[in-house]
């Protein structure tokens, strides 16, 4: 399996909603990561989780929420979005955060609207 | 802060044309290079992995350099298609001590004319 795979693939919520995205891979990789990518914009850094343990955190505001239950899982939690929370967030995963020699590689994402 | 640059921002040929896609970035600092493309809407495909030691990787018609002193990488593509429409991205992977990171360009949309 080389694939990262990422549910639900559309998600509409309100502002006072509370919903979660999965992010999952079995290719033994022990780095996690979240991309928030606006439209016609490159993908920007969320969260990197190294050895299930978070390791970056790109001063993302609190209502965004990660969890790295195992090494094959990646949560993202979300509580009280806003409007302009709405993009595609992005899933990816590496051999390791440190030393890496088979690149990146990405789920096809959630695309997430708040209204 | 790491600044990465493609130009050109767009792009626009005839089917068979080869053609340039540019990335600078300002920081040298880094593990590896890697170029994706993204179709609309969806999530990024892997095209290239280019380690730092290393100067070029090909894969089919993707040539791809690496020049890391002077902050450039180069993505040729030979005779495009309708198909290799699409916006890449290129990507250097960033020293972090712990933890490196994977920092993308503002892209080149690209679209190839039947």
């Amino acid at each position: 399996d080389t694939e990262v795979t990422q549910t639900p693939k559309h998600l509409v919520m309100g502002m006072t909603n509370k919903k979660s995205l999965k992010c999952e891979q079995h290719m033994g990789h022990r780095a996690m990561y979240w991309y928030k990518q606006k439209a016609k914009k490159p993908p920007e850094l969320m969260f990197v989780y190294s050895y299930e343990k978070l390791s970056i955190n790109e001063s993302v505001p609190s209502r965004f929420s990660p969890e790295c239950p195992n090494s094959s899982l990646l949560n993202l939690h979300l509580h009280a979005l806003q409007p302009e929370d709405s993009a595609l967030y992005l899933c990816a995963s590496s051999q390791d955060a440190q030393v890496d020699n088979y690149g990146y590689t990405f789920g096809s994402g959630t695309r997430l609207t708040v209204v | 802060k790491q600044e990465v640059t493609q130009i050109p921002a767009a792009l626009s040929v005839p089917e068979g044309e080869n053609l340039v896609l540019n990335c600078s970035f300002t920081d040298s600092a880094i593990y590896n290079l890697q170029w994706f493309r993204q179709d609309p809407g969806k999530g990024l495909t892997s095209l290239l992995l280019i380690q730092s030691s290393q100067r070029e990787q090909t894969s089919g018609r993707l040539n791809a350099s690496l020049d890391k002193s002077s902050g450039r990488s180069t993505l040729y593509i030979a005779a495009s298609q309708p198909g290799d429409s699409a916006t890449y991205l290129c990507a250097p992977d960033l020293y972090g001590g712990a933890t490196n990171k994977l920092i993308f360009g503002t892209g080149t949309l690209l679209a190839v004319q039947p």
